[in-house]
C-alpha cells in the first residue's frame, strides 16, 4: 500500500501569516492515465471532511484562493497564503492513484 | 443540491453485523463511483472501499476485506456497506463520499461493544 506521510503533524499559526503542509508518498502518484490523483481535505471538529484540492493543484468550487497545492511525483505541498480563523482544523492529503486509496495522518492547524 | 445521508449506525456486539446505507439526491447517482471512509474516535481518516458506477469495479482496504461488502442500487439512488464480524477496532464514524471526495455525508456512528 502507498504510505502518505505528512509533516508537520501539528502546526500552530499566527492569523494573517502563511502556512505550509508537506505530504510525501512512498511511491509515485502519477497514474497510467497521466494524472496525479493527490487530494487535500480539511476537517473541522465534529464535521465531515471537505475537499479543498484535487489533482495536486485544482481548487474545488468555493475554496478561497489563499489555498494552493503544488508538487509532483512523490512530494506535495498545501499552502495557505494568509491564515484565517476558519482555517483551523485537521488537513489530510490523500492519494487516489493506487488501490487501496490512502490518507496521510493529518496535520492539526491551530491559532497561536 | 448534492446530498448524501448515511444511516444504519448504532451499537452492535462484537462479532455482530450491521448494514449501513447512504441515500443520495441532487445529482445523477448512477454516473458516479462512491466510497466508504471511516474515522475512529480521535483518529484520522481511513478509506475503506470503492464501488464504480455499475458495481463491477470494487476495491477494499485490507483491514475490511472479506468482512465488509460494498454495494449499490442505482434504482434507489443508494449505497450500502454490509459489515460482518465486527470488532472493537471497527468503532468509528462511517462516511460515504462521492467519487474523488468532492461530496461527503455527515456520517453515521458505529459502536462495537458488549
Amino acid at each position: 500500500d502507498v504510505v502518505m506521510t505528512q509533516s508537520p503533524l501539528s502546526l500552530p499559526v499566527t492569523l494573517g501569516q502563511p502556512a505550509s503542509i508537506s505530504c510525501t508518498s512512498s511511491q509515485s502518484l502519477v497514474h497510467s492515465d497521466g494524472n496525479t490523483y493527490l487530494r487535500w481535505f480539511h476537517q473541522r471538529p465534529g464535521q465531515a471532511p471537505r475537499r479543498l484540492i484535487y489533482k495536486i493543484s485544482n481548487r474545488d468550487s468555493g475554496v478561497p484562493d489563499r489555498f494552493s497545492g503544488s508538487g509532483s511525483g512523490t512530494d506535495f505541498t498545501l499552502k495557505i497564503g494568509r491564515v484565517e480563523a476558519e482555517d483551523v482544523g485537521v488537513y489530510y492529503c490523500m492519494q487516489g492513484t493506487h488501490w487501496p486509496w490512502t490518507f496521510g495522518q493529518g496535520t492539526k492547524v491551530e491559532i497561536k | 443540491e448534492v446530498q448524501l445521508v448515511e444511516s444504519g449506525g448504532g451499537l452492535v456486539q462484537p462479532g455482530g453485523s450491521l448494514r449501513l446505507s447512504c441515500a443520495a439526491s441532487g445529482f445523477a447517482f448512477r454516473t458516479y463511483g462512491f466510497n466508504w471512509v471511516r474515522q475512529a474516535p480521535g483518529k484520522g481518516l481511513e478509506w475503506l472501499s470503492y464501488i464504480g458506477t455499475s458495481g463491477s469495479s470494487i476495491y477494499y482496504a485490507d483491514s475490511v476485506k472479506g468482512r465488509f461488502t460494498i454495494s449499490r442500487d442505482n434504482a434507489k439512488n443508494s449505497l450500502y456497506l454490509q459489515m460482518n464480524s465486527l470488532g472493537a477496532e471497527d468503532t468509528a464514524v462511517y462516511y460515504c463520499a462521492r467519487g474523488g471526495g468532492a461530496h461527503w455525508g455527515q456520517g453515521t456512528l458505529v459502536t462495537v461493544s458488549s
